[in-house]
C-alpha cells in the first residue's frame, strides 16, 4: 500500500532563517505531488504541484520554492522565512492516471517567530 | 469561474442524530467531487468521491454523499452521528480547466462539525 511521509512534524524558526520541508511517497511510481498551506485551521491554498522530476508549477507568487529531485520526493524551501510563512504545510500525492483523489501526508506545523 | 462553497462554518449535531454538511459547486462540464475529513493537527483523510454513476455515494466511516446535478450540490450525510465524527470537513471539486496530469482540486473553506453527547 501507499504511504506518504512528511518531516519534520513541527518546526519553529526565526524570521530570516532558511526552510526545508521534505515529503516522500512510498508504494507508487510517477505520482503527481502537491504542496498546500493551511492557515488558521481552515482553507487550503495550493502552493506548488509537480507532474515529474524537475517539473514544478507554482500557483501563487511567494517567498517559497519547491523541488522534486527524485520521483517520490518533494521538497519545500525558503531562503529567508517571513512571519507570514507560518502555517500548516501539507503534502499530497495522486496517481498520474486513474483515481482522481489526492492523498495527504500528516503535515508540518511551521511557526515563524 | 470554478468554485466550491460550504455555506456553514459550523454544524452542531447531537449524538445519534442524522447529520448533513452542505456543499455546492460551480464547474464546467461533469464534476468530479470529493469529501475529506481533517482531525486536529492531522492531514486530510479521503472519505468518498463522485465521478459518475449512482447519485448516492457511500464512503468511509458510514458517511455518504448525494450528488444533485440540478442543484449543483454534493451534501455529506450520515444517519447517526458519533462524537468521534467531530472534525473539519472539506468538499472539493476537480479543476476542469486543464487536462493531462495536473488534476488540481478546488477546495471549499471547510465546515467544522461538532457532535455533542
Amino acid at each position: 500500500s501507499q504511504t506518504i511521509h512528511q518531516w519534520p512534524a513541527t518546526l519553529v524558526q526565526p524570521v530570516g532563517s532558511p526552510l526545508s520541508l521534505e515529503c516522500t511517497v512510498e508504494g507508487t511510481s510517477n505520482p503527481n505531488l502537491y504542496w498546500y498551506r493551511q492557515a488558521a485551521g481552515r482553507g487550503l491554498q495550493l502552493l506548488f504541484y509537480s507532474v515529474g522530476i524537475g517539473q514544478i508549477s507554482s500557483e501563487v507568487p511567494q517567498n517559497l520554492s519547491a523541488s522534486r529531485p527524485q520521483d517520490r520526493q518533494f521538497i519545500l524551501s525558503s531562503k529567508k522565512l517571513l512571519l507570514s510563512d507560518s502555517g500548516f504545510y501539507l503534502c499530497a500525492w495522486k496517481d498520474r492516471v486513474g483515481a482522481n483523489e489526492q492523498f495527504f501526508g500528516p503535515g508540518t506545523r511551521l511557526t515563524v517567530l | 469561474a470554478q468554485s466550491v462553497a460550504q455555506p456553514e462554518d459550523q454544524v452542531n449535531v447531537a449524538e445519534g442524530n442524522p447529520l448533513t454538511v452542505k456543499c455546492t459547486y460551480s464547474v464546467s462540464g461533469n464534476p468530479y467531487l470529493f469529501w475529506y475529513v481533517q482531525y486536529p493537527n492531522r492531514g486530510l483523510q479521503f472519505l468518498l468521491k463522485y465521478i459518475t454513476g449512482d447519485n448516492l455515494v457511500k464512503g468511509s466511516y458510514g458517511f455518504e454523499a448525494e450528488f444533485n446535478k440540478s442543484q449543483t450540490s454534493f451534501h455529506l450525510k450520515k444517519p447517526s452521528a458519533l462524537v468521534s465524527d467531530s472534525a473539519l470537513y472539506f468538499c472539493a471539486v476537480r479543476d476542469m480547466r486543464r487536462s493531462g496530469g495536473y488534476n488540481k482540486l478546488i477546495f471549499g473553506a471547510g465546515t467544522r462539525l461538532a457532535v455533542h453527547p
